[in-house]
């Protein structure tokens, strides 16, 4: 699992309350990822980071925030949840690997906004 | 904008059967192509990477192919067993270390 940790595992919320997921790893990796899956549409990506501080936005970045203040934490904020943000969210790091960037998943947070 | 589709969405084979799976890409710039399983509620599994400059890579009975010309890639399932039901999902990987993922192909292997 290239010691990547998501919490929650599970996440049940308010329409209108902020929501932060952490993922968390181990292994110095420089980038990280936030996607979301939705039945019908794979996975999206929302924002991503090639650093401390260093994040860019993906191609569903809209009422989502990411914080990265120590390589090993990659913080979600849902700034003020609505149900169409109930998904499961995945958080993944690329490593090189025999000269190839490679993504490694972690066990997602399923997140449902009533 | 980079697009990444796969057909067909579902996939039903009775056990034993040899398969492909198909995945198609709009920008063939890619600096290599991921094939991954997903089980039902868990996370994503990485089966192969090919990296552009490959034509094929093979793990046992999966053997997966890229054409960058075409924009396609596929991934060969041989005699096909009931374990190997799941979602099947490739991502390209563009510049700025983005990837970009299909939606899926789930296959149910039946027994």
């Amino acid at each position: 699992d290239a010691g990547i940790t998501q919490s929650p595992r599970h996440k049940v919320t308010e329409t209108g309350t902020p929501v932060t997921l952490r993922c968390h790893q181990t292994e110095n990796h420089r980038y990280m990822y936030w996607y979301r899956q939705d039945p019908g549409h794979g996975l999206r990506l929302i924002h991503y980071s090639y650093g401390v501080k260093d994040t860019d936005k993906g191609e569903v970045s809209d009422g989502y925030s990411v914080s990265r203040s120590k390589t090993e934490d990659f913080l979600l904020t849902l700034e003020s949840a609505t149900s169409s943000q109930t998904s499961v969210y995945f958080c993944a790091i690329s490593e090189s690997v025999g000269g190839n960037e490679k993504l490694f998943f972690g066990s997602g947070t399923q997140l449902s906004v009533l | 904008k980079q697009e990444v589709t796969q057909i067909p969405a579902a996939l039903s084979v009775p056990e034993g059967e040899n398969l492909v799976l198909n995945c198609s890409f709009t920008d063939s710039a890619i600096y290599n192509l991921q094939w991954f399983r997903q089980d039902p509620g868990k996370g994503l599994t990485s089966l192969l990477l090919i990296q552009s400059s490959q034509r094929e890579q093979t793990s046992g009975r999966l053997n997966a192919s890229l054409d960058k010309s075409s924009g396609r890639s596929t991934l060969y399932i041989a005699a096909s067993q009931p374990g190997d039901s799941a979602t099947y999902l490739c991502a390209a990987l563009y510049n700025f270390n983005k990837f970009y993922f299909g939606s899926g192909t789930k296959l149910n292997v039946k027994p």
